[in-house]
């Protein structure tokens, strides 16, 4: 159980051109995902908390409108990388908070794959 | 400022031995730990988890002690294998939101 899925995952693209990724809890629902950015050897950043139905809450530094987030269902959220550069190459990797109870904070998050985004 | 910190970037262990991977953290408003394994160009796979309640998780092979006086938490695996060779972070969360260490290179020899 707590499979996270992403799509694509490895995508190369000119420099101006957009990149959807998705990321799918496949089997638990999950209200909240998130969104990490890995640069070589180092750490995991967090980039955005995304929840159903609503805005994407995105971390300080992080322009909402390079990196657009949705979260229509309980399984899907998608990050779009808009006007791509070659300093936005990364690897992009999604989280999904398997949460027991609404009210409860101890929960975990289980991680897509990743997407390796090269920008030329 | 780094919250999370593993100041061992890499760690070499014998197979069949232990190996102890260390995690300090700053912020005594951190409730929830976790330990991930991550293989490259892939997703951490979680492995263990403690709440700020206790001082000992155990699942198998692998111990997570939190000393919360200290703002530190260790993982113990016993005995390692090659297997086990990977990048390990922990993370530490306050309502959800996880705070990653640099993580720290683990490598068994066989």
């Amino acid at each position: 159980g707590a499979v996270v899925s992403q799509h694509p995952s490895r995508v190369i693209c000119k420099s101006g051109t957009s990149v959807k990724i998705e990321c799918r809890s496949l089997d638990f629902q999950a209200t909240t995902m998130f969104w990490y950015r890995q640069f070589p050897k180092q750490s995991l950043m967090l980039m955005a908390t995304s929840n159903e139905g609503s805005k994407a809450t995105y971390e300080q530094g992080v322009e909402k409108d390079k990196f657009l987030i949705n979260h229509a269902s309980l399984t899907l959220s998608t990050l779009t990388v808009t006007s791509a550069h070659p300093e936005d190459s990364s690897f992009y990797i999604c989280s999904a908070r398997d949460q027991k109870n609404v009210w409860d904070t101890a929960d975990t998050q289980y991680f897509g794959p990743g997407t390796r985004l090269t920008v030329l | 400022d780094q919250q999370v910190k593993q100041n061992s970037p890499s760690l070499s262990v014998q197979e069949g031995r232990i190996s102890i991977l260390n995690c300090d953290y700053t912020n005594s408003m951190f409730d929830y730990f976790l330990w991930y394994k991550k293989y490259p160009a892939e997703g951490p796979t979680f492995l263990i988890s403690i709440s700020s309640i206790k001082d000992k998780n155990e699942d198998g092979r692998f111990t997570v002690f939190l000393n919360k006086s200290a703002k530190h938490l260790s993982l113990h695996i016993v005995p390692s294998q090659p297997g086990d060779s990977a990048v390990y972070f922990c993370a530490a969360s306050r309502t959800y939101k996880y705070i990653f260490g640099t993580g720290t290179r683990l490598k068994v020899l066989a």
